[in-house]
């Protein structure tokens, strides 16, 4: 079975950094993209990035270059999502997911994980 | 930046009832779109790809449709559970995916 167990709910004061953490298995983790997805509260969904950890190539979105890191280690099959610098506007629940179906994986998602919260508050 | 609109924001339905949403693409996209259910409280769950390509065990009452720049998800006889926030994304972009706003459908 196919799983991504994200971390758990964070809070955090303005200014501080988080790395959150997107565990694969079930699934040959290496040479799947992984992408992160952003939804804000009552809100829709944004790509934030995608990592490929066979070789951690990583594509960013636009309005996230320069205020996120993505990284994995696929030694332990994990995808990592860093923030900093954290203001109130990245209260959020972030998702990883992975694309399994299809001729070409990366470009839309099967398999998600069930999300990490967090809450940016003073 | 390819932007996806969705209409109608909200859609208020029977069940029973057929339901067509709407996702355009601010471009040419070819076939390169996926649409996701979303339930309150959970992830999305993948309906379809390749615009009419419908994503493993999903029931056939969800059909997708549509090339170019518009595309559509019907859902034939609209069940209880079907009652969700719908979103479509396009990959034509790829790495730069987009997703459109949401469809609510909701009970009549």
């Amino acid at each position: 079975e196919v799983q991504l167990v994200q971390s758990g709910a964070e809070v955090k004061q303005p200014g501080e950094s988080l790395k959150i953490s997107c565990k694969g298995s079930g699934y040959t983790f290496t040479t799947n993209w992984i992408v992160w997805v952003r939804q804000m509260p009552g809100k829709g969904l944004e790509w934030v990035g995608l990592i490929y950890p066979a070789d951690s190539d990583t594509k960013y979105s636009p309005s996230f270059q320069g205020q996120v890191t993505i990284s994995a280690d696929k030694s332990i099959n994990t995808a990592y999502l860093q923030m900093t610098r954290l203001q109130a506007s990245d209260t959020a629940i972030y998702y990883c997911a992975t694309g399994l179906v299809g001729a070409t994986p990366g470009q839309f998602f099967d398999s998600w994980g069930q999300g990490t919260l967090v809450t940016v508050a003073s | 930046e390819i932007v996806m609109t969705q209409s109608p924001a909200t859609l208020s339905v029977s069940p029973g009832e057929r339901v067509t949403l709407s996702c355009r693409a601010s471009q040419y996209i070819s076939s390169h779109l996926a649409w996701y259910q979303q339930k309150p409280g959970q992830a999305p769950k993948l309906l379809i790809y390749g615009a009419s390509i419908r994503a493993p065990g999903l029931p056939a009452r969800f059909s997708g449709s549509g090339s170019g720049t518009d595309f559509t998800l019907t859902i034939s006889s609209l069940q209880s559970e079907d009652f969700s926030l719908y979103y479509c994304q396009q990959y034509h972009n790829w790495p730069l995916l987009t997703f459109g706003a949401g469809t609510k459908v909701e009970i009549k």
